[in-house]
């Protein structure tokens, strides 16, 4: 079974915190997403990497980093946090190949900022 | 317009009812194509993956109509079990074979 952890299931910062959120994936899988999910938006992409040290920008990236060390590691970065951050954080690894786009989510980070 | 579209409900069905979700995406060039489920506070999980020709798992059937650029997902005899949201997923192309998903369908299915 693939699994795919992330750091913390809660979070509780306070505006202009840096916030670390991490996800490993045991299964050796090249992609990795981050998203976030809002109620009434669905998820929303806020950066992928499909190598190591490589990424690329999603849908929402503002405000986000991320990195990308190692192939089972990717963290997503909240360089000075923000209340309209809050939300349910999401990361999610998938193959490469024919049956690559079958992503696989960790439990989630809920986020809240104060 | 969204690129993935979903009635986002809620569907509140009897138990033992047959329910049906559509799906729909803008983007023609979308090759795969997903239904995910997601129970309360939880992560998506993959429920199936959709096929051109149609597929079925158990009580559950996924079609796709590339003319009309929808999937739908159909549920026989509903289970309290099967209350949860669904996800609908396509690709969209890219270095990584990003999916776009849908913000999902509230299914409650009542006693």
């Amino acid at each position: 079974d693939v699994k795919v952890t992330q750091s913390s299931r809660y979070l509780v910062k306070r505006t202009g915190e840096k916030v670390f959120l991490e996800c490993v994936q045991d299964m050796d899988h090249e992609n990795m997403f981050w998203y976030r999910q809002d109620p009434g938006l669905g998820l929303r992409l806020i950066y992928f990497s499909y190598d190591v040290k490589m990424k690329e920008k999603g849908d929402i990236p503002e405000g986000y980093s991320v990195s990308r060390e190692k192939k089972e590691r990717f963290s997503l970065i909240l360089e000075s946090a923000s209340t309209n951050q809050t939300s349910m954080y999401l990361c999610a690894s998938s193959l490469i190949g024919r049956s690559g786009e079958t992503q696989y989510f960790g439990p989630g980070t809920r986020l809240l900022v104060l | 317009r969204k690129e993935v579209e979903q009635d986002p409900g809620p569907f509140n069905v009897p138990e033992g009812a047959t329910v049906a979700f559509n799906c729909t995406y803008s983007n023609s060039a979308s090759q795969s194509f997903f239904w995910y489920r997601q129970d309360c506070r939880k992560e998506p999980k993959l429920l199936m993956s959709v096929y051109s020709s149609g597929n079925e798992d158990g009580r559950f059937t996924a079609q796709l109509n590339r003319a009309s650029q929808y999937i739908s997902l159909l549920i026989r005899d509903s289970k309290l079990s099967d209350s949860a949201t669904y996800l609908c997923a396509v690709t969209q192309g890219g270095s990584a074979r990003q999916l776009t998903f849908g913000s999902g369908t509230q299914l409650t299915v009542l006693p």
